[in-house]
């Protein structure tokens, strides 16, 4: 079974501040993919940054980075230089290799950017 | 030019009636998706469908179906309703034929459910 453990259900962040948002994640699958989603008060899902289980290399997009510790089985959202409009919710998912390519999602994270 | 479409975005009903939420993608993917996603904002995939197989979470009620009359389409038929029901239904597609690991999975706008 996949699970993913979002520990920070609210945070704050001062306007052009970086932030860190942090997911671990449990599997005994040995090539999976770790995804970072924004929902925004309008509701939508949208996709931010992926990384591969075997990237050897941190992802990149951006203002997003993913801070990517294999051995800690953690993959932090890091968000620099923070916008008004990074206010949301963000969620860390999971895919394994189970049947179906299902995503396996985190509780999310509030973000407030403070101006 | 909509990615990934559902109707309707709002469903109000009464409990015990039955009902469908409808997804459309124009991405031409190979697998759809159903999740829901409570009023604490946690989500919990329901299905998982391509043109071959049907994976369905053990834990989603057999009220609860999907039907896909085409590739493009997933749609979800919900019977005999219940207050527990109530929830924001996302449909989702992706691309998984292509042999990459990325397959990021595109959402759409969901459905907002009220059981009354």
């Amino acid at each position: 079974a996949q699970k993913i453990t979002q520990t920070q259900p609210g945070m704050f962040v001062q306007e052009k501040e970086a932030v860190t948002l942090d997911c671990t994640y449990d599997t005994s699958d040995q090539s999976y993919g770790l995804f970072w989603y924004k929902q925004p008060s309008s509701g939508e899902m949208i996709f931010l940054i992926y990384q591969g289980s075997y990237d050897e290399q941190n992802a990149t997009e951006g203002r997003y980075s993913l801070n990517f510790q294999k051995a800690r089985k953690s993959a932090n959202l890091v968000i620099s230089a923070s916008q008004l409009g990074d206010s949301a919710m963000y969620f860390c998912a999971m895919r394994g290799s189970n049947a179906g390519n299902m995503l396996t999602f985190g509780g999310g994270t509030r973000l407030m950017v403070k101006p | 030019d909509t990615a990934v479409s559902q109707t309707p975005k709002y469903l109000v009903t009464q409990m015990g009636n039955d009902k469908s939420i409808k997804c459309e993608q124009n991405l031409g993917h190979d697998t759809m998706y159903w999740y829901k996603q409570d009023s604490k904002k946690f989500l919990k995939i329901m299905f998982s469908y391509n043109n071959k197989e049907l994976i369905i979470n053990e834990t989603v009620p057999n009220r609860f179906s999907p039907k896909s009359p085409d590739k493009a389409h997933l749609n979800l038929h919900i019977n005999s309703l219940e207050l527990g029901d109530s929830a924001v239904y996302f449909c989702a597609s992706s691309q998984e034929a292509s042999g990459t690991p990325r397959n990021e999975q595109f959402f759409g706008p969901g459905t907002r459910l009220t059981v009354l």
